[in-house]
């Protein structure tokens, strides 16, 4: 069974401060992953990749650890815009239907 | 320039009624998804199609049916909709066999009443 696990949330965060994520996924064989972010009503929209050796996009760091099965995305510096839904995806091997697989989301609120 | 774009935005109709949801890429994708986001927000998928293979969430009914007239429109046919059926329906589009991350159209909320 392919799985992607995420801690709901919601994470309260004062503004300024560090946040970090974690997810987990079923299957060894998962062969691309990536952050998503959903705002309210709106669509999902890719935050940032994530590659066996690590990346950073300014204040955000994302980060795979394959051992564990497990990514995760740090956040710096903590915006008001930052409020959001956090998607892991991850795509299982084969692609297709299996592929894109969502969790459920991790729900963030920065609060002032 | 939308990449993805799906109509109509917004859907109320009546329990039982047939409906039509469009979707369009100008991306050049070689696959097309469609996810059904449900009120405890969590995205899932229904269909993924590559213009070769059509792969089908086996927990989907089989009163929805997609529709690719070509490789850049992937459109999702309901039949007899049921209340159950509310959600907001999202197309999706992405390259190499869906081995790639994929770029989402802005949903259309669907309310059966």
């Amino acid at each position: 069974r392919k799985e992607v696990e995420q801690d709901p949330g919601p994470f309260n965060v004062p503004e300024g401060a560090t946040v970090a994520f974690n997810c987990t996924y079923s299957n060894s064989a998962s062969q691309s992953f990536f952050w998503y972010r959903q705002d309210c009503r709106k669509e999902p929209k890719l935050l940032m990749s994530v590659y066996s050796s690590g990346n950073e996009d300014g204040r955000f760091t994302a980060q795979l650890n394959r051992a564990s099965q497990y990514i995760s995305l740090l956040i710096r510096d903590s915006k008001l815009s930052d409020s959001a839904t956090y998607l892991c995806v991850v795509i299982f091997s084969g692609g297709g239907a299996d592929g894109l697989t969502f969790g459920k989301g991790t729900h963030l609120i920065i609060q002032p | 320039d939308t990449a993805v774009s799906q109509t109509p935005k917004y859907l109320v109709t009546q329990m039982g009624n047939d409906k039509s949801i469009k979707c369009e890429q100008n991306l050049g994708h070689d696959t097309m998804y469609w996810y059904k986001q449900d009120s405890k927000k969590f995205l899932k998928i229904m269909f993924s199609y590559n213009n070769k293979e059509l792969i089908i969430n086996e927990t989907v009914p089989n009163r929805f049916s997609p529709k690719s007239p070509d490789k850049a429109h992937l459109n999702l046919h309901i039949n007899s909709l049921e209340l159950g059926d509310s959600a907001v329906y999202f197309c999706a589009s992405s390259s190499h066999g869906g081995n790639t991350e994929a770029f989402f159209g802005q949903g259309t909320r669907l309310t059966v009443v």
